[in-house]
């Protein structure tokens, strides 16, 4: 079973928040991975990163930001929350040599 | 631009019924094909693909990769009320990132 951890699991905070999302591995994973899901829909690969010091924006613009300062945390930060921030994010990492990438269980992100 | 299509977007079914869910892509590049099952939060991996013809199969679930037509499908036979979850097909295209190109899932509910 893959060791990826996220928290919070769920959130919910007002607008203009700031709030931080926590994704850690204990796999020793190069990649990693942040996406959104809306319920029913696909999920969006917002950033990832190669390794420490390297992160790159996704496909899905986002208005979040992300550090990679540790090989095994992978933080998602939004500056200033809005309601169009409500979704659930997920992290991923994989291994160099796979596409398989192993998903944390998610957090559900209410902002009112 | 990449592009995962699934059909049907969902589907109901009686326990013991045989289904098969459809997968096509449109990636440049192409190197692996990935199955996922999502139960309310995660995405757990099922299967890998990436050579045409080659059938991957874990117990009930079995997979086909056909890369001249650009499809897979993923069947499930004598289906129980556990299997009830959306089914995400992704695909990898080389790339030092790995990244993933995911369908919008198909809905499966088996009922009892």
């Amino acid at each position: 079973e893959a060791d990826i951890y996220q928290t919070p699991r769920y959130l919910v905070i007002g607008t203009g928040k700031k709030i931080t999302l926590e994704c850690s591995q204990t796999m020793g994973h190069d990649k990693m991975y942040w996406y959104q899901q809306d319920p029913g829909m696909e999920l969006h690969l917002i950033h990832y990163s190669y390794g420490v010091n390297s992160t790159e924006k996704g496909d899905l613009s986002s208005e979040s930001t992300v550090s990679r300062i540790r090989t095994e945390h992978f933080p998602l930060t939004l500056e200033s929350a809005r309601p169009s921030h409500t979704s659930q994010y997920l992290c991923a990492s994989t291994r160099d040599t796979t596409y398989e990438q192993y998903f944390g269980p998610g957090t559900r992100l209410t902002v009112t | 631009e990449d592009k995962v299509v699934q059909s049907p977007l969902s589907l109901v079914v009686h326990e013991g019924d045989t289904v098969t869910l459809n997968c096509s892509y449109e990636v440049t590049n192409f190197r692996s094909l990935l199955w996922y099952k999502q139960e309310k939060k995660a995405p757990t991996f099922l299967f890998m693909l990436t050579s045409s013809g080659i059938e991957k199969k874990s117990g009930r679930l079995s997979s086909i990769l056909d890369k001249k037509e650009l499809f897979s499908i993923l069947n499930i036979t004598a289906t129980q009320t556990g299997d009830s979850a959306v089914y995400l097909c992704a695909v990898g295209a080389s790339g030092s990132a790995r990244q993933l190109t995911f369908g919008s899932g198909t809905q499966l509910t088996v009922l009892p």
